[in-house]
């Protein structure tokens, strides 16, 4: 099946500094990843869809000079969080589409983010 | 604005017993209606999924029921067992797949 990994698993910074969150496609090219955020026992909220070769499309409300997606491949697009705080804080995943026009998406198995 | 509603909220069901859960959901442009099973720590992982086309799929112990005109789905979890404590997500899809809206969550806890 498809696999997704993110990396690191876990990362805890402190405020104000940058964290790059990578998210790999392992056995397949993805021309489309998303990027999600989910607090505790809360859903996952879609940030931003990621086209490899253009710029990331973002949903209303997430900033795109504070989160920023680098998708530079078929296979990895990073999530940056800079100058990152507190209410940062968060559950970020990632996930692919095998194929355009496919509609399963493949998730990663998550970064735990915590900005002290 | 909350698009897709979940029910129950959590779930607490014995081993062998029926786990019904329940996803409405509002925007009509819809198409393709899958459940995700999310446990602690990890990310989420296609569990099943349906389309408009068809009324009920089933795989294994699980079936999606749909009731097109009523905008709701159901995921079914016949004979629970522990291993299926989870957090269950809705999440239908439209505009060629690239949207997901992802419900509420619901928490299921299957006890011996």
């Amino acid at each position: 099946g498809a696999v997704v990994s993110q990396h690191p698993s876990r990362v805890i910074c402190k405020s104000g500094t940058s964290v790059k969150i990578e998210c790999r496609s392992l056995d397949f090219q993805a021309t489309t990843m998303f990027w999600y955020r989910q607090f505790p026992k809360q859903s996952l909220m879609l940030m931003a869809t990621s086209n490899e070769g253009s710029k990331a499309t973002y949903e209303q409300g997430v900033e795109k000079d504070k989160f920023l997606i680098n998708h530079a491949s078929l296979t990895l697009s990073t999530l940056t969080v800079t100058s990152a705080h507190p209410e940062d804080s968060s559950f970020y995943i990632c996930s692919a589409l095998l194929s355009a026009g496919q509609e399963t998406q493949y998730f990663g198995p998550g970064t735990r983010l915590l900005v002290l | 604005q909350q698009q897709v509603k979940q029910s129950p909220q959590s779930l607490i069901v014995q081993k062998g017993g029926i786990s019904i859960i329940n996803c409405a959901y509002e925007n009509t442009a819809f198409d393709y209606f899958p459940w995700y099973q999310q446990f602690p720590g990890k990310g989420p992982a296609l569990l099943i999924a349906i389309r408009p086309d068809v009324s009920e799929k089933k795989e294994g112990r699980f079936t999606i029921s749909f009731n097109k005109s009523a905008k709701q789905f159901s995921l079914h979890i016949m004979d629970s067992q522990p291993g299926d404590s989870a957090t269950y997500f809705c999440a239908p899809t439209s505009g060629g797949y690239q949207k997901v809206t992802f419900g509420t969550g619901t928490k299921l806890q299957v006890i011996p």
